[in-house]
């Protein structure tokens, strides 16, 4: 049973606009929540995060909504350049004595020049 | 600062053959992680070492898999004997924190069992 979905596998945008990655989880127990872009044969590189206190996390072109009622997060990226072609992971951990992440599979996003 | 780094990046083997996955923290990061990514699924928990301790082993598939971290420095993983089964990517991630810092990956090995 999957406890983190990322329901897009794909998604493609064009140059400029704005790529909206859109993540659900199960688990009520997480409190911490982040996204990973990963390019072909690297291992993920951690990008943005957001605890479960917050509702809203920015940092340059990267912003990550999460809404708890809801269970679900998003990641938006604006203006979206080329160079954020890659694959983005949606993880989170519930801290609790164990700081594993729990990993969705991935929505591979393509920006189109 | 070097990052994660991770021997070897490829790995061909036969099922039944034992292979043995290196992983290198950043410097400092008294926390290391290992997952794996099976193709076309997602990346899942491994285990979690604390310098040379086992926190968390939760994630280890059977007992084929052996984990280790001698002076809580660099982690093997051993797989004795390999499976079909267990052909994918392991990733280790090191971080210093484990609840209030990032985990940083390693670019990932990528093992076949024929």
């Amino acid at each position: 049973d999957q406890q983190v979905k990322q329901n897009s596998p794909s998604l493609s945008v064009q140059e400029g606009r704005i790529s909206i990655l859109n993540c659900d989880y199960t688990n009520s127990m997480f409190d911490y929540f982040l996204w990973y872009k990963k390019y072909p044969a690297e291992g993920p590189t951690f990008l943005i995060s957001i605890s479960s206190i917050k509702d809203k996390n920015e940092d340059g072109r990267f912003t990550v909504f999460l809404n708890k009622s809801a269970k679900h997060l998003s990641l938006h990226i604006v203006p979206s350049q080329p160079g954020d072609s890659a694959v983005y992971f949606c993880a989170a951990s519930s801290g609790a004595g164990s700081y594993q992440l729990t990993f969705g599979k991935g929505t591979k996003l393509s920006v189109i020049p | 600062e070097a990052g994660v780094t991770q021997f070897p990046s490829h790995s061909v083997i036969e099922k039944g053959q034992t292979v043995t996955l290196r992983c290198d923290p950043i410097s400092g990061h008294d926390n290391l992680y290992w997952y794996r990514r099976v193709m076309g699924k997602e990346i899942k928990f491994l285990l979690h070492f604390v310098k040379e301790s086992k926190q968390d082993e939760s994630g280890m598939p059977n007992n084929r898999f052996l984990a280790e971290r001698t002076g809580g420095t660099y982690s093997t993983l051993k797989v004795q004997p390999a499976e079909l089964e267990d052909s994918g990517v392991y990733f280790c991630a090191s971080s210093r924190h484990p609840l209030t810092d990032t985990q940083y990956f390693g670019p990932g090995t990528r093992l076949t069992v024929l």
